[in-house]
Formats: structure tokens, C-alpha cells, sequence
């Protein structure tokens, strides 16, 4: 079955160079979550979407950060002048929203190297 | 600072073995737990979770147990198995305002030796 799929799933840049990692979730899923999970950490909550709007934006760490979701489905996350510490396994994940269900099911994530 | 605290960040079991991984918090709010297990190089895979409600949840060899009181909770894999081998994850969420982001412990890895 169709789980969730995030492009690329690595990519290398330059310091100074923009990125945008792509997530198409699961089918039908409302909610879309990105992390990020630095070496030797946990996962770290950047953003998340129901539908195509953002009510949490807390975790994204500077204005350099920034998501968007259309039709309720695909999301960019979109990193500018990325800095070495940006170096990192971003992973999306989508839910299926509901109070009964909040179980969430991850991508195989994009591991970003800024060099 | 840590909501959510994984002490252990290895533990090595012999098959046939009870695995037994400890999660604590601090946030008095979480009101649902899960558990993920994760591969090198493959994004997290759920487990098993537990509402609050409840003090245990089982799903074949993985039982998980939650303590309240002690803000704890323990997933339990028995018998292990080889492929058991992984970097568990427990994570909690608060539903409703807004979020219902999961915050992670920083994971323990789990060898299970043949």
C-alpha cells in the first residue's frame, strides 16, 4: 500500500544554498507533520498542518524555515541560506487527524548534508 | 528541557529474553503514548500506543504498561527476537490545542544477541 513518500532522500548543498524536501502523505490523512532528527537525537517537531493551513509553527527554528501544504495533500519544507547546522534527517509524517486515531506514520525521511 | 526522557540509551538481551525499555515525562498533560521502532536509514515504524486511560496495552509479543503516578511508562517485547534489533522511540502527545505533535525521548537501542 501506499505509505508516505518524501523526495529526495538525501541530498547534499552548499552553505548559502536554498533546499526544498517534498512529502506526499498518506492518502486521505489531514494532518502532516515534519521533524527533524539531528545526529545522536530524538526527533524534533518543526511544523504541522491540517489541511492547508498551519496552527503550529513552533518548532521551526528560524525565519530561514518555512513549510506550505496545497490541496491538502503534498507539502514543501523549504530551507534558505541553509547554515552546517541545518545538517540533519528531516521526516514527515501524516495522521489521520481524528481524536480516536493519532497514530503517526512516517516517511523514510531526506537526509540533508550542508557542506 | 526533556519532556520526554529515555535513560537507557542501550540495552543488549539474549534471545528468548523479556526486553524491558523505560520511558519517563514530565509533562503532566500527555495524555497518549507510542511506541516506534526504527532501522538505520528508514523513517520510524509504529508499534503499539496506550491512552491514558489505560494502565496496559498488549499486542502480541509487545505489551506496554503506563504508571501515572510515577509519570512512567515500560514496553515490555517478549520473547525477543534477532530482529527485534532496532532504536525504540517512546513519544507522547497532548490532543487539542492546536497540536497534536508528538515530543520524543532520544531513543534506545536495542541488540538482541542469537
Amino acid at each position: 500500500g501506499a505509505g508516505v513518500s518524501q523526495s529526495p532522500s538525501n541530498k547534499v548543498t552548499e552553505k548559502g544554498k536554498d533546499v526544498e524536501l517534498r512529502c506526499d502523505p498518506i492518502s486521505g490523512h489531514t494532518a502532516l507533520y515534519w521533524y527533524r532528527q539531528s545526529l545522536g537525537q530524538g526527533l524534533e517537531f518543526l511544523i504541522y498542518f491540517q489541511g492547508n493551513s498551519a496552527p503550529d509553527k513552533s518548532g521551526l527554528p528560524s525565519d530561514r524555515f518555512s513549510a506550505e501544504r496545497t490541496g491538502g495533500s503534498v507539502s514543501t519544507l523549504t530551507i534558505q541560506r541553509t547554515q552546517q547546522e541545518d545538517s540533519a534527517v528531516y521526516l514527515c509524517a501524516s495522521s489521520p487527524g481524528t481524536s480516536y486515531n493519532r497514530i503517526q506514520y512516517f516517511g523514510a525521511g531526506t537526509r540533508l548534508s550542508v557542506l | 528541557d526533556q519532556q520526554v526522557k529515555q535513560n537507557s540509551p542501550s540495552l543488549s538481551v539474549q534471545e528468548g529474553r523479556i526486553s524491558i525499555l523505560n520511558c519517563d515525562y514530565t509533562n503532566s498533560m500527555f495524555d497518549y503514548f507510542l511506541w516506534y521502532k526504527k532501522y538505520p536509514a528508514e523513517g520510524p515504524t509504529f508499534l503499539i500506543s496506550i491512552s491514558s486511560i489505560k494502565d496496559k496495552n498488549e499486542d502480541g509479543r509487545f505489551t506496554v504498561f503506563l504508571n501515572k503516578s510515577a509519570k512512567h511508562l515500560s514496553l515490555h517485547i517478549v520473547p525477543s527476537q534477532p530482529g527485534d534489533s532496532a532504536v525504540y522511540f517512546c513519544a507522547a502527545s497532548v490532543f487539542g490545542g492546536g497540536s497534536e505533535k508528538l515530543v520524543f525521548g532520544k531513543g534506545t537501542k536495542l541488540t538482541v544477541n542469537p
